[in-house]
């Protein structure tokens, strides 16, 4: 069965830096994309960012609200992904999901589009931004 | 961005009854929406893809439909288990999610 367990997360000042790190199993991991999804307590959720698989090139891609500040990276060699967290604002205070992407892709004259939607979540990891 | 935006924001029902969730876009995302349930406590779960497709392992009582910017989900002979909070979530263009559809126990 695949599982997704989360972990990292905790209280932090603005301004500071955190780590989370998400482990996979019951599945090839290294041949899937992978994101994380943010949900502020009792609010909606929030895309935050995607890591896509080796073979694909491994590229990452972020919302707006994080881009510049937020890292997402992979080791296949231990089913791990990680988000790090960079110069974080309060507004960053929310459970965090990670997630196996299941992207539909679709091509046109422009190129290659891709369609993601999230498979399997763990169970998340709370991170409180606060002074 | 592509704004998604839900209807109700939570209704009650009863084990039995039959429920329709809206999801309206903001502009024409063809079938590029998914569907998730989300209990209390708990992470989301995939239940509809690309408006219609239904996730392995999702009881058939779950159904969706729509394109363009006009999406539903249907849950028939509603069970305790389908309680909770449905979000809609489109990827035609980068990734955002509806506002949410709270389905409580009348």
């Amino acid at each position: 069965e695949e599982q997704l367990v989360e972990s990292g997360g905790g209280s932090i000042k603005p301004g500071g830096s955190l780590r989370l790190s998400c482990a996979g199993s019951g599945f090839m991991f290294s041949s899937v994309w992978m994101s994380w999804v943010r949900q502020i307590p009792g609010k909606g959720l929030e895309w935050v960012g995607r890591i896509k698989s080796q073979s694909d090139g491994g590229t990452t891609d972020f919302a707006a609200s994080v881009k510049g500040r937020f890292i997402i990276s992979r080791d296949d060699s231990v089913n791990m992904m990680y988000l790090q967290m960079n110069s974080l604002k309060t507004e960053d205070t929310a459970v965090y999901y990670c997630t196996i992407v299941s992207s539909l892709l679709t091509y046109d004259y422009s190129g290659q589009h891709e369609h993601d939607a999230f498979d399997v979540w763990g169970h998340g990891t709370m991170v409180t931004v606060s002074s | 961005d592509i704004q998604m935006t839900q209807s109700p924001s939570s209704l009650s029902a009863s084990v039995g009854d039959t429920i329709t969730i809206t999801c309206r876009a903001s502009q024409s995302i063809s079938s590029f929406l998914n569907w998730y349930h989300q209990r209390p406590g708990k992470a989301p779960k995939a239940l509809i893809y690309t408006a219609s497709t239904l996730r392995g392992g999702v009881p058939s009582r779950f159904s969706g439909s729509g394109s363009g910017t006009h999406f539903t989900l249907t849950i028939t002979s509603l069970q305790p288990e389908d309680f909770g909070t449905y979000y809609c979530q489109q990827s035609y263009s980068a990734i955002t999610f509806g506002g949410g559809t709270k389905v409580q126990i009348k």
